[in-house]
């Protein structure tokens, strides 16, 4: 099941922040996120694991909430180069060799001058 | 490393007509995702593999769709016979662990006339 991601879309000026929220209605084992800027692949950003642990990648950071079944994505003063379509992916582990990774709807994230 | 190699890039196709995506994972990568993205439905996991052998296609749209990999370094997605609603981008990535980071390839544009 996909999870939920909110907004669908929002603009920034440079320097601005921003809050991306994932949530899934089913248990998580963990959140991965990705960015894609247009025409080009998903790039990984992050992968979280544990309820509560945060990572950052650049000024980019995110939370989990594993009883919560959420994760958020941080924008902290952002960049032109932020711009692009953040996903969040889901998997409930099912077992070791079991990891369905399904993507949220994306939010589109634009920086401007 | 090259990345994930993904072929063709574009493909333009006639309704009926057999169509085969190929792709090569990074080498020593045992986890291969086939996932399509198209702007109503966003990024659909339709089939993953771990170590060669089929753990989940219940992605996979209809019996149109097949998926083989017959060793490490190769996998296929064929359709056939192909619609105008199979066009989309289908893109093909790995991870060295079931669980880990995904590696996107830069993805083959279907158009099905």
């Amino acid at each position: 099941q996909q999870p939920v991601q909110s907004p669908q879309a929002v603009i920034l000026r440079e320097g601005e922040d921003a809050v991306i929220n994932c949530s899934s209605s089913k248990a998580l084992y963990s959140v991965h996120w990705y960015r894609q800027k247009h025409g080009e692949a998903p790039v990984f950003l992050m992968i979280l694991l544990k309820g509560g642990e945060q990572k950052g990648h650049e000024k980019i950071s995110a939370s989990f909430n594993e009883k919560k079944q959420q994760s958020s994505l941080y924008l902290t003063a952002s960049q032109l180069s932020y711009s692009g379509t953040y996903f969040c992916g889901t998997a409930p582990r099912r077992g070791s060799n079991d990891y369905k990774l399904s993507f949220g709807a994306g939010t589109t994230v634009t920086v401007r001058a | 490393d090259a990345g994930v190699i993904q072929s063709p890039r574009h493909e333009v196709t006639e309704m009926g007509q057999e169509v085969t995506l190929r792709c090569k994972p990074i080498s020593g990568h045992n986890s291969l995702f086939w996932y399509r993205q198209t702007m109503m439905r966003g990024l659909e996991l339709l089939i993953y593999f771990n170590n060669n052998v089929p753990i989940d296609d219940s992605g996979m749209p209809e019996d149109r769709f097949s998926a083989k990999m017959p060793n490490a370094s190769f996998s296929t997605l064929k359709i056939q016979p192909s619609e105008p609603r199979d066009s989309a981008v289908y893109f093909c990535a790995s991870s060295s662990q079931m669980g880990g980071e995904l590696f996107f390839g830069e993805g083959s544009r279907l158009t099905v006339l």
